[in-house]
């Protein structure tokens, strides 16, 4: 079965740009996408099609897929940023999540 | 407002079963795909299983960990989405979440989930 490995934690310091990976074999020939979760809440959507960002979403969020590795990046990192962040993608019309990468800002 | 709202969790002996339901309201549900996806206290996201829309005949696809076991079905006249759960294990146990699928394949609104848990 299809997999995505993700780090477990990230740090960043506070108005500092954050990177989030996503490994998973030819990934670029699939659409990620990317959800926070924050603490006792319900997962939203930061990044869906690689790149593209909903509304509602600050620009700070940004998303890329190439090759075997997919990235979120949050620019300007705000302590309202801490959370998890699990990338998702569809391999053969099954779903398949990252375990998550939990972002603690400084 | 575009809201879902899961009911129907609680405790289950292992080998039991249960029915989750998830009620859809403020935008047309039978356009969109939908998903149930779980998460165990503490872990990380899992995807269950989907529900293709009434254009793509109401299809269903299941993740391995579930397939025979749990089922995904719709009544589309009253904004539902359900998911049957027979033979439950001790490992389904979790927050079950439904979710709209967007145009692109994203989970893009989702229920605030209900807790199922499987324990003699």
């Amino acid at each position: 079965s299809y997999e995505l490995t993700q780090p477990p934690s990230v740090s960043v310091s506070a108005g500092q740009t954050a990177s989030i990976t996503c490994s998973g074999d030819k990934l670029g020939g699939k659409y990620v996408c990317w959800y926070q979760q924050k603490p006792g809440q319900s997962p939203v959507v930061v990044i869906y099609k690689d790149s593209k960002r909903p509304s509602g979403i600050p620009e700070r969020f940004s998303g890329s897929n190439s090759g075997n590795t997919a990235t979120l990046t949050i620019s300007g990192t705000q302590a309202m940023d801490e959370a998890d962040y699990f990338c998702q993608a569809w391999d053969s019309s099954l779903g398949v999540f990252g375990g998550g990468t939990k972002l603690t800002v400084l | 407002e575009v809201q879902l709202v899961e009911s129907g969790g609680g405790l289950v002996q292992p080998g039991g079963s249960l029915r989750l339901s998830c009620a859809a309201s403020g935008f047309t549900f039978s356009d969109h795909y939908m998903d149930w996806v779980r998460q165990a206290q503490g872990k990380g996201l899992e995807w269950v299983g989907r529900s293709r829309n009434k254009a793509n005949t109401y299809t269903t696809e299941y993740a391995a960990s579930v397939k025979g076991r749990l089922t995904i079905s719709r009544d589309d006249s009253k904004n539902f989405l359900y998911l049957q759960m027979n033979s439950l294990k001790t490992e389904d146990t979790a927050m079950y979440y439904c979710a709209r699928e967007g145009g692109n394949g994203e989970m893009d609104v989702w229920g605030q989930g209900t807790t199922v848990t499987v324990s003699s």
